[in-house]
């Protein structure tokens, strides 16, 4: 099973509240990832970090930011939040020097944000 | 864009294999096959990954055709609890790309 966690699992806000989502993995892994998935829909990589200071934005704009000031933690951050932003946000990690060739992806069990 | 093409949905019977199919005619010698699922909106779970060789594990077996264009995700014996949304993934270096999946239905 793999260690990676994210707070809270469930969030209602109002509108133009500033809001972090918090995903933390204790595996040591180097890469990590937040992807935004709308109910029904596939999941679409909105950020990836390759390590501490490293951020990159993935297929998908997003109005969220990230951060990596350590290896174990990679939160987002919306600065004023909209009901557009309304979805399931989920975490994943990697390990870049994965013995079993790839790079197999652990996903945590994702935000679900609703936002009035 | 997903480089891989599955059906959008299968059924199964409780007890019986299922086997779930994915196209992926424009791999490259270097991309690994990925299968992950989805159970009711969770954070998807992987299931198994391969390059070239069929490889088994505890929770399923992977088929890689010899010219590596397609594969299939074998459950032996499929239970309710299987249910889910089956992603197939091929990757190299870069990031996943997830498409739609197959919605798996596992029938009593």
């Amino acid at each position: 099973e793999a260690d990676i966690y994210q707070t809270p699992r469930y969030l209602v806000i109002g509108t133009g509240k500033k809001i972090t989502l918090e995903c933390s993995q204790t595996m040591g892994h180097d890469k990590m990832y937040w992807y935004q998935q709308d109910p029904g829909m596939e999941l679409h990589l909105i950020h990836y970090s390759y390590g501490v200071n490293s951020t990159e934005k993935g297929d998908l704009s997003s109005e969220s930011t990230v951060s990596r000031i350590r290896t174990e933690h990679f939160p987002l951050t919306l600065e004023s939040a909209r009901p557009s932003h309304t979805s399931q946000y989920l975490c994943a990690s990697s390990d870049l020097f994965d013995r079993s060739g790839g790079e197999t992806q652990y996903f945590g069990p994702g935000t679900r944000l609703l936002v009035l | 864009d997903a480089k891989t093409t599955q059906p959008t949905s299968m059924d199964c019977a409780e007890g019986r294999a299922a086997n779930l199919p994915c196209n992926h005619s424009t791999i490259s010698g270097n991309e690994y096959v990925y299968w992950y699922r989805q159970i009711h909106s969770q954070g998807p779970q992987y299931i198994i990954h391969g390059l070239k060789n069929n490889e088994t594990n505890e929770m399923a077996s992977l088929i890689i055709t010899e010219d590596r264009k397609s594969s299939t995700l074998i459950l032996p014996h499929a239970t309710l609890r299987d249910t889910a949304v089956y992603y197939c993934i091929v990757f190299h270096g870069q990031n996943f790309v997830f498409g739609p999946g197959t919605r798996l239905s596992v029938l009593p």
